[in-house]
């Protein structure tokens, strides 16, 4: 069974600071791993994914991950957030045998003057 | 850009009452699901759906609920008898190969049971 765990519920930052939102995973076979953001009463967007090559992924919106197969962690950057960041953000695990997704608990990220 | 489209954005709906939740994803895509979010809760699977059967569903998708793809566009959800724990926002997302699982999703049904 695979499953995904971000540790922060609650992730509050001040505009243009750095930011990491974590994100550990934990699976038997090969996985791909994606970001999705929602904002307020809307849908999931994503945001970037690994499935397979270079280690660091680049998304929309200035983010960008690393994929760490060792510490089995997936952990979510942005150098300098705006206000406009402020949202939902999960992380979820897809395998090449099994199509769904499994989903983390999902992070708050509050951006603030 | 194409997109998945979800109707009804919002419904209400009596305790007991069946409900359809409409979907139509991206139209060269052959994979399609069914997730859940329960207010303040993670997204969670219900159902995949590929050349026209079940592939896997999870341990809330009981008899109540059922997946249909009548034509050549949309794809339903239906609960049977809804009952308030039924009450959550209903994802639909679809892809194009199972090999890279990128799965893009609707807007989503906000469904209320009363």
């Amino acid at each position: 069974a695979q499953s995904v765990t971000q540790l922060d519920s609650q992730v509050p930052v001040f505009e243009e600071a750095p930011v990491e939102l974590r994100c550990n995973y934990s699976s038997s076979v090969s996985v791909y791993l994606f970001w999705y953001v929602q904002y307020p009463n809307q849908g999931l967007q994503l945001l970037l994914k690994y499935l397979s090559g270079s280690t660091l992924v680049k998304g929309i919106n200035g983010f960008e991950a690393e994929f760490n197969k060792s510490q089995t962690s997936f952990h979510l950057r942005k150098p300098s957030v705006h206000i406009s960041d402020t949202a939902e953000y999960f992380c979820a695990l897809g395998t090449g045998t099994a199509s769904k997704l499994t989903f983390g608990t999902g992070t708050r990220l509050q951006v603030t003057l | 850009e194409p997109e998945v489209t979800q109707t009804p954005s919002h419904q209400v709906t009596q305790m007991g009452q069946e409900v359809i939740l409409r979907c139509v994803p991206i139209s060269n895509h052959l994979y399609f699901y069914w997730y859940r979010q329960i207010l303040g809760q993670k997204v969670e699977f219900l159902v995949s759906f590929y050349n026209n059967e079940i592939s896997e569903k999870s341990e809330i998708f009981d008899d109540q609920f059922s997946v249909e793809r009548p034509d050549g566009s949309n794809f339903t959800l239906k609960i049977r008898s809804t009952k308030l724990e039924d009450s959550a926002m209903y994802f639909c997302a679809s892809h194009r190969r199972v090999s890279n699982n990128e799965q893009f999703f609707g807007p989503g049904t906000r469904l209320t049971v009363l």
